[in-house]
């Protein structure tokens, strides 16, 4: 059964860079026709897709973030992570990676907590 | 680009039947039938509930349904379950090979 798990820092400084890796278990990254991808919430608030990769590595971002988000994958690892440079107290958020086949995200980590502050 | 819009809050009684509406562009909801609408619980990651417009996931219970007609997409929910309660999501993909998420709607099973 393929699971997803979130890690990174619970906390990163103002204007520095939150990074995060996502690891999958249970299948490959690699496989034909999958996306994978991150998804936001701050506190209280709605969800905000940030980007995909598909599996050949095309990216996708959300225009809003583009500026400051880089996604890659780590095939040798079964790994996929986001970079998200400059941030602020706006980018304080539960972050999720989800694997999406076509157009939806039909499996979800468990999310994991980002707070900016010094 | 711009959020998908929803209805802050809807409410019903058990047994009753609600729909939420998910209005978007003709460059994201009615340009394709790629909308998929998502259950959260408090504390918990998103679920989908239903795909491509009108498909169930395995598992999904048949009382979930949803439709779309222009702009606008349905997710209907009918006779209302307590653990129905919960944060709904519409999410769409867009013109420009990018995803958008509605602002989200509380359900609330009275």
């Amino acid at each position: 059964q393929l699971q997803l798990q979130e890690s990174g820092p619970g906390r990163v400084k103002p204007s520095e860079t939150l990074s995060l890796t996502c690891t999958v278990s249970g299948g490959s990254i690699s496989s034909s026709g999958y996306y994978w991808g991150w998804i936001r919430q701050p506190p209280g608030k709605g969800l905000e897709w940030i980007a995909s990769i598909y599996y050949s590595g095309t990216t996708y971002y959300n225009p809003s973030l583009k500026s400051r988000v880089t996604i890659s994958e780590h095939t040798s690892k079964n790994q996929f992570s986001l970079r998200l440079n400059s941030v602020t107290a706006a980018d304080t958020a539960m972050y999720y990676c989800a694997r999406h086949r076509g157009y939806n995200f039909g499996l979800w980590g468990q999310g994991t907590l980002v707070t900016v502050s010094s | 680009q711009s959020d998908l819009t929803q209805p802050a809050s809807v409410s019903g009684s058990p047994g009753q039947s609600i729909t939420i509406s998910c209005t978007g562009t003709s460059s994201d909801v009615g340009a394709y039938n790629y909308v998929s609408w998502y259950q959260q619980h408090p504390g918990r990651a998103p679920k989908l509930m239903i795909y491509d417009v009108t498909n169930r996931p395995s598992g999904v219970s048949s009382r979930f349904s949803g439709s779309k007609s222009g702009n606008t997409a349905s997710l209907t929910i009918s006779g209302l379950q307590p653990e129905d309660e919960a944060d709904y999501y519409c999410n769409s993909y867009t013109a420009s090979t990018t995803w958008v998420f509605g602002g989200g709607t509380k359900l609330t099973v009275l």
